[in-house]
């Protein structure tokens, strides 16, 4: 059983299009990262968030903490075919920052 | 401008063979760790090390050894492969991690291991 359920598995939309990527768990995170990760490479941090119900912009990504700490989105607007990639949540659980856990992956595919 | 470092890029063993994944990072990051990445099942955290001299276990650690002699090394031990040790490795590093601070892992390229 993942400690991180991410949804949806696979996402396959049009360019232009707006999408949510989700990471739930039923364990409290003392933080909460994001990466995206693309063939043959290594994935590479996105954002950190700490404190509940923080949001963070990075250009038309938006990621957010949930109030409990529990669970986390991102949300992307306008899609465009650069953001094809695998989405990777990963997260701490208070006490145990040494071991970083990793949610399932959510595999984006836009097309132009 | 390296970073994280991995060799070999490819690797093909057969059952019971051995082999070390190399792994050197530049960035004098305290922790450093191994995981593996399956389809549907994200990165597993196999190792991991806080320190020179000092290793632990992650969530999937039979089959493998690590040791850690210097800060900027890392390697991974096969002893005696076994085809469910097929995987894409990857090695991360980072500053020390507590709970005051996210752990923030810059991540290598990856190895890909293929047991027959």
């Amino acid at each position: 059983t993942q400690l991180l359920e991410q949804s949806p598995q696979f996402l396959s939309i049009q360019e232009g299009e707006n999408l949510t990527v989700y990471c739930n768990s039923s364990s409290v995170f003392s933080s909460l990262q994001w990466y995206r990760q693309e063939p043959g490479e290594g994935p590479v941090l996105l954002v950190t968030v700490v404190t509940g119900g923080e949001v963070k912009k990075l250009k038309r990504l938006t990621f957010q903490f949930g109030d409990a700490r529990k669970d986390s989105s991102l949300h992307i607007t306008a899609a465009q075919p650069g953001d094809t990639g695998l989405y990777l949540c990963a997260g701490a659980v208070s006490g145990s920052a040494r071991q970083l856990t990793f949610g399932s992956g959510t595999q984006l595919t836009v097309l132009p | 401008n390296a970073g994280v470092t991995q060799t070999p890029k490819f690797q093909v063993l057969k059952t019971g063979q051995s082999m070390t994944l190399q792994c050197a990072q530049d960035m004098n990051h305290e922790y450093m760790s191994w995981y593996r990445q399956d389809p549907g099942m994200g990165l597993r955290l196999i190792h991991y090390s806080v320190g020179a001299g000092i290793t632990d276990q992650g969530e999937v650690p039979n089959g493998y050894n690590v040791s850690r002699s210097t800060t900027e090394d890392f390697p991974l031990r096969l002893l005696s492969a076994a085809p469910s040790q097929t995987s894409v490795y990857f090695c991360a590093s980072s500053r020390t991690p507590s709970d005051a601070g996210a752990n923030v892992l810059t991540f290598g390229a990856g190895s890909r291991l293929t047991v027959l």
